[in-house]
């Protein structure tokens, strides 16, 4: 099966911009995969950032981007703020109604 | 507004069947833009899809939980619904339901999630 691949973890400072990648244990992430991206704080449910690779959901700043990056669907936050440090999910479409979700990326703000 | 909200027994015993039920308010199940997800969290681990129901009874499931898991939709109650059989301790976790976007393969509302423990 198929794994999809996140960094465990990134540091970032406050201000800063940074991009968390999304990719296949076995091929590439492309606009046909629908990649999404979902933020999760602790004990929160997740909150949709982007879907289909690069549209923001309704509400989320424009300082959060998606897009492919090579082989891999990436999300790039800029001016990072304290309150962008928690978990970021990505789910990519496999076809057949089967989706993955990587396994997520700790965001530091520090 | 669209509100999901997720309803189980919280505690089942290893080698039972796991219920869980999603009630939606606010919108219609019965809609073919939608698809209907479940999703789960072990306690300190990451988010794993388990499986979605589509307009018209189309059912779609993790392989590696496919041999154990059911989704079905009570149009009626404007409900959707989870089986898990065969429960071990590694099915305790925080299940979330969601709506999902057919055309994109996304999701947009989700449920607070409720903790299920497997524990005899």
């Amino acid at each position: 099966q198929t794994v999809v691949t996140q960094e465990p973890s990134f540091s970032v400072s406050p201000g800063g911009t940074v991009t968390l990648t999304c990719g296949l244990s076995s091929g590439s992430v492309s606009t046909s995969s629908y990649p999404s991206w979902y933020q999760q704080t602790p004990g929160q449910a997740p909150r949709t950032l982007i879907y289909s690779t690069n549209t923001r959901s309704s509400g989320v700043p424009d300082r959060f981007s998606g897009s492919i990056l090579g082989n891999k669907a990436a999300l790039t936050i800029t001016g990072a703020q304290a309150d962008d440090e928690c978990d970021y999910y990505c789910v990519v479409y496999m076809g057949g109604g089967i989706s993955v979700f990587g396994g997520g990326t700790k965001l530091t703000v520090l | 507004q669209l509100q999901l909200q997720e309803s189980g027994p919280g505690l089942v015993k290893p080698s039972e069947t796991l219920s869980l039920t999603c009630t939606v308010s606010g919108g219609a199940i019965s809609s073919n833009s939608y698809f209907w997800g479940w999703i789960r969290q072990p306690p300190g681990k990451g988010l794993e899809w388990i499986g979605s129901v589509y307009y018209g009874g189309s059912t779609y499931y993790n392989p590696s939980l496919k041999s154990r898991v059911s989704i079905s939709v009570d149009t009626s109650k404007n409900q959707f619904s989870l089986k898990l059989s065969s429960v071990t301790a590694a099915d305790t976790a925080v299940y979330n339901c969601a709506r999902g976007n057919w055309d994109r393969y996304y999701f947009d509302y989700w449920g607070q999630g409720t903790l299920l423990t497997v524990s005899s």
